[in-house]
């Protein structure tokens, strides 16, 4: 089983480029999420979304856009990369988000340099 | 806001011994989860205490809940050297909807 899969597991951009990470889970779950990562700060949440057809902002959004394309696909776009967007980027699914009494299966993560 | 605070930030210990790691968090909350994460990898789920339970185990896991002190502890028993990863609390300051997990603790167990 793939579970939760990030593409691409690296990429170097420059200040201004844009792009899209994305992300695929096969576990028929209804809610998705993404978080960045940097050192000394733990996992904070960009952006999620409850069930398909919803996303909502969570405690980092800035500079992100995300689209959840069907139940298995949420992508995140970065549309015009900072310096301090430099980080690694996790993917998240579970099962439901009703009062996250639901184990988060994540991705192997994509870690994002930008230049 | 940063809700879950580890400590201590890094243990080591060696294998065989039992591993502590404890997590403060701020607000009301309506459950508690732990995650391990190796190095270069995603997060894995390990255990989940709901806000009126005071203890749970999972194999050489233990984990306990004080609402009243807003804190948790994960305890690994009979560490091995494949124990050696960080570890994160995650809760929900009861809302439900969002995640929020703290710095980490970086456990290495020395063979």
């Amino acid at each position: 089983n793939a579970g939760v899969t990030q593409t691409p597991k690296f990429q170097v951009l420059k200040t201004g480029q844009s792009m899209t990470l994305q992300c695929a889970q096969d576990m028929n779950h209804n809610s998705m999420y993404w978080y960045r990562q940097d050192p000394g700060m733990g996992l904070r949440l960009i952006y999620y979304s409850a069930s398909e057809g919803t996303t909502d902002k969570g405690e980092v959004p800035n500079g992100y856009n995300v689209s959840r394309l069907n139940k298995r696909e949420f992508s995140l776009r970065l549309e015009s990369a900072a310096p301090s967007q430099t980080s690694v980027y996790f993917c998240a699914s579970s099962e439901l988000n009703y009062y996250s009494n639901q184990p988060q299966h994540f991705g192997d993560g994509t870690r994002l340099s930008i230049l | 806001s940063q809700q879950g605070e580890e400590d201590p930030q890094a243990l080591s210990i060696q294998e065989g011994e039992n591993a502590t790691m404890n997590c403060s968090y701020k607000t009301s909350i309506n459950n508690l989860q732990w995650y391990r994460q190796n190095s270069g990898r995603g997060l894995v789920h390990l255990i989940l205490i709901r806000s009126n339970e005071r203890e749970k185990h999972s194999g050489r896991l233990r984990v306990t809940l004080d609402t009243s002190k807003k804190s948790s502890s994960l305890l690994i028993t009979a560490s091995r050297a494949a124990d050696t990863a960080s570890y994160f609390c995650a809760t929900d300051e009861g809302t439900g909807n969002q995640f929020y997990f703290g710095t980490g603790t970086s456990l290495t167990v020395i063979p």
